[in-house]
């Protein structure tokens, strides 16, 4: 079974809108972390945003948040006020702290786009 | 500081050549990672250094052989690769292998011809 799952292989988005990626996870490790990358075609994976599963708040991190439903399984990326540089594909991933230690989960990602 | 760089950017090799793709972090992270990337898809998971000793191998064909000198230091040698073998390779590090985030360098795009 996929451990993460991005069901929006694209998107497009009009600048200076908001845009929401959706991701899925199943794990049955209790001590787990989201993370969501950004990636554009010059091909470095950029570290957007982290959520512990331990985190009582939705993290943010300037103009990107974390929708995090625990209960759903869900961690869906917001964006606010799109820009053209934030074109790109966007990996979902999660890390298991206990088990399966050092691996990190990916979805297959989204690509976004933004339209001027 | 968050940056973990790799040399070359872009390495060209025949089947028979033999190379070195260079990974460095100043971040004082314990746990080192290689990664290949083909287009379009996620990164797939290849080495896992922890404490400078080999924790994970993914089944990764022996063309491939990790080395990590010291701590900051990460190195994947090539030899004898296929031209399926062409792809990108991330470098990443973390604090340790638990939960962390992991910080990834630029990339190097391979290909073999």
């Amino acid at each position: 079974a996929q451990k993460i799952t991005q069901t929006q292989p694209g998107m497009f988005v009009q600048e200076k809108e908001a845009v929401t990626l959706d991701c899925t996870y199943d794990t049955s490790d209790p001590s787990y972390g989201l993370f969501w990358y950004k990636q554009p075609s010059s091909g470095e994976m950029i570290f957007l945003i982290y959520q512990g599963s331990y985190d009582q708040q939705n993290a943010t991190e300037g103009r990107y948040s974390l929708n995090f439903q625990k209960a759903r399984k869900s961690a869906n990326l917001v964006i606010s006020a799109s820009q053209l540089g934030d074109s790109a594909m966007y990996f979902c991933a999660m890390r298991e702290g206990d088990t399966n230690a050092g691996k990190s989960t990916f979805g297959d990602g989204t690509t976004l786009t933004v339209k001027p | 500081d968050t940056e973990v760089t790799q040399t070359p950017k872009h390495l060209v090799m025949g089947m028979t050549n033999k190379k070195s793709l260079k990974c460095e972090q100043h971040m004082g992270h314990r746990a080192m990672y290689w990664y290949k990337q083909k287009a379009k898809k996620p990164p797939e998971l290849m080495f896992v250094y922890s404490y400078e000793k080999l924790s994970i191998n993914e089944s990764v064909p022996s063309r491939f052989s990790p080395e990590c000198p010291n701590s900051s230091l990460l190195n994947l040698h090539l030899h004898a690769l296929q031209p399926e073998d062409s792809a990108l390779y991330l470098c990443a590090s973390s604090q340790y292998t638990g939960g962390e985030t992991q910080y990834f360098g630029p990339g190097t795009r391979l290909l073999v011809l």
